[in-house]
């Protein structure tokens, strides 16, 4: 069973405007971790905000944040006055710790393309 | 500047033959990671090593090995065993705390003609 689901393979923004990048995720685990990467063209992952699943209040990092709805098993993307700049790959990934092993599995991705 | 660094950016090799990706880390982290993109696809995990001389396969390891001799060093073969080995392949590292995030080198492109 896919355990991160990013429905929304490709979208197209106006500048400025604000964007919602969809995941949902699936585990039975308690304790987890949600990740988000931008991958620009040039193919390096870049690491943009993190959400722990026992955090009470939704993270942010400067333009992004993260909507965390625990009971609806779903983290996604808000990136407010979206920029040129913004245009790339971005993955949602959860992390688990299977015996003392921490590891992360991606969802496959939506490519955002910001419209000037 | 602390980093990861994966070389070369490009490698290109025939097929049959088994090949190294390089990756070093001077973040004097302790968990390597190892990954695997195809086209349109996200990442899936090949090898993960947790401390020196200590690894654990991942979702798709066969026909890849590894090593890890140095905390900064977390070589990965392509053998002649993998099926199909042209990919984007990108090496991560992290602290080693379980809450700690894991950050990406830029990744090394094979092209297996």
């Amino acid at each position: 069973a896919q355990k991160i689901t990013q429905t929304q393979p490709g979208m197209f923004v106006q500048e400025k405007e604000a964007v919602t990048l969809d995941c949902t995720y699936d585990t039975s685990d308690p304790s987890y971790g949600l990740f988000w990467y931008k991958q620009p063209s040039s193919g390096e992952m870049i690491f943009l905000i993190y959400q722990g699943s026992y955090d009470q209040q939704n993270a942010t990092e400067g333009r992004y944040s993260l909507n965390f709805q625990k009971a609806r098993k779903s983290a996604n993307l808000v990136i407010s006055a979206s920029q040129l700049g913004d245009s790339a790959m971005y993955f949602c990934a959860m992390r688990e710790v299977d015996f003392g092993n921490e590891k992360l599995t991606f969802g496959t991705g939506t490519r955002l393309t910001i419209i000037p | 500047d602390g980093g990861i660094t994966q070389s070369p950016k490009y490698l290109f090799r025939k097929e049959g033959q088994n090949v190294t990706l390089s990756c070093e880390q001077n973040l004097n982290h302790d968990a390597m990671y190892w990954y695997r993109q195809d086209p349109g696809q996200g990442l899936r995990l090949i090898y993960y090593s947790q401390i020196v001389n200590d690894f654990q396969k991942g979702d798709i390891a066969e026909g890849y090995s590894v090593s890890r001799e140095k905390k900064e060093s977390f070589p990965l073969t392509v053998t002649s065993a993998q099926k199909n080995p042209t990919a984007f392949y990108l090496c991560a590292s992290r602290r080693g705390y379980t809450t700690d995030t894991q950050y990406f080198g830029p990744g090394t492109r094979l092209t297996v003609l």
